[in-house]
């Protein structure tokens, strides 16, 4: 089954860390695309950063500029998401997406990223 | 920065056809995507390039994109067809995306 898992969410402190990470299961992961989208407690999607198939173009919502940076592992099959100097409006489930003709066709579960003192 | 709008709230009857808008400037010069979210899972692909089905989606689901506005057509709405759907834009020149507010259906 084609799947995506990702890991990583917890309770983190504002300016603090997190990295989160996405697995990926019977497709082949070097052929697509792959960008991560969020969603606040009770809010619309927001598009937060795609990756291309090898990992040379990145691209990211203006909001989280300098402070996010995607990466993958076409070896190992995974997408990560790094986030540093985390901020409030930052809490929100994180999914992991599978690009295919622009439009993002394979979804993880998501994983919840809190940020609170 | 590019935006897309879409109405809050959409109410029909079941077996009625629901319309769910999705504006932006220029929006027919973008691909066009769209999502069905049930409470508490993950969205759904139920439509991408402006009027293509993924396999699995019914039939019922159809859309369009011209101009300022793209659309959602749900033909025949059933009472499961009750959902969040968000659309959301791809900008061919800069890869940026973009995701409407979402729309709440109400099918009663």
């Amino acid at each position: 089954e084609v799947q995506l898992v990702e890991s990583g969410g917890d309770l983190v402190q504002p300016g603090g860390p997190l990295r989160l990470s996405c697995a990926a299961y019977q497709f082949i992961f070097p052929d697509y695309w792959m960008s991560w989208v969020r969603q606040a407690p009770g809010k619309g999607l927001e598009w937060v950063a795609s990756i291309n198939e090898d990992g040379t173009e990145k691209y990211y919502v203006d909001s989280v500029k300098g402070r996010f940076s995607i990466s993958r592992d076409n070896a190992d099959h995974s997408v990560s998401l790094q986030i540093n100097n985390v901020r409030d409006e930052d809490t929100a489930v994180y999914y992991c997406v599978r690009v295919h003709r622009r439009a993002f066709d394979i979804w993880g579960q998501g994983t919840l990223v809190t940020v609170s003192s | 920065s590019y935006e897309v709008t879409q109405p809050p709230s959409v109410s029909v009857s079941p077996g009625q056809t629901a319309t769910i808008t999705c504006s932006g400037q220029s929006l027919g010069d973008k691909y066009v995507s769209w999502y069905q979210q049930q409470p508490g899972q993950s969205p759904v692909l139920v439509l991408y390039r402006d009027t293509e089905r993924p396999s699995g989606i019914p039939q019922r689901f159809y859309g369009s994109n011209s101009g300022n506005t793209a659309t959602l057509t749900i033909s025949g709405a059933h009472t499961t067809d009750e959902a969040d759907y968000f659309c959301q834009a791809w900008d061919s020149s800069t890869a940026l995306v973009v995701f409407g507010g979402g729309t709440k259906l109400t099918v009663l």
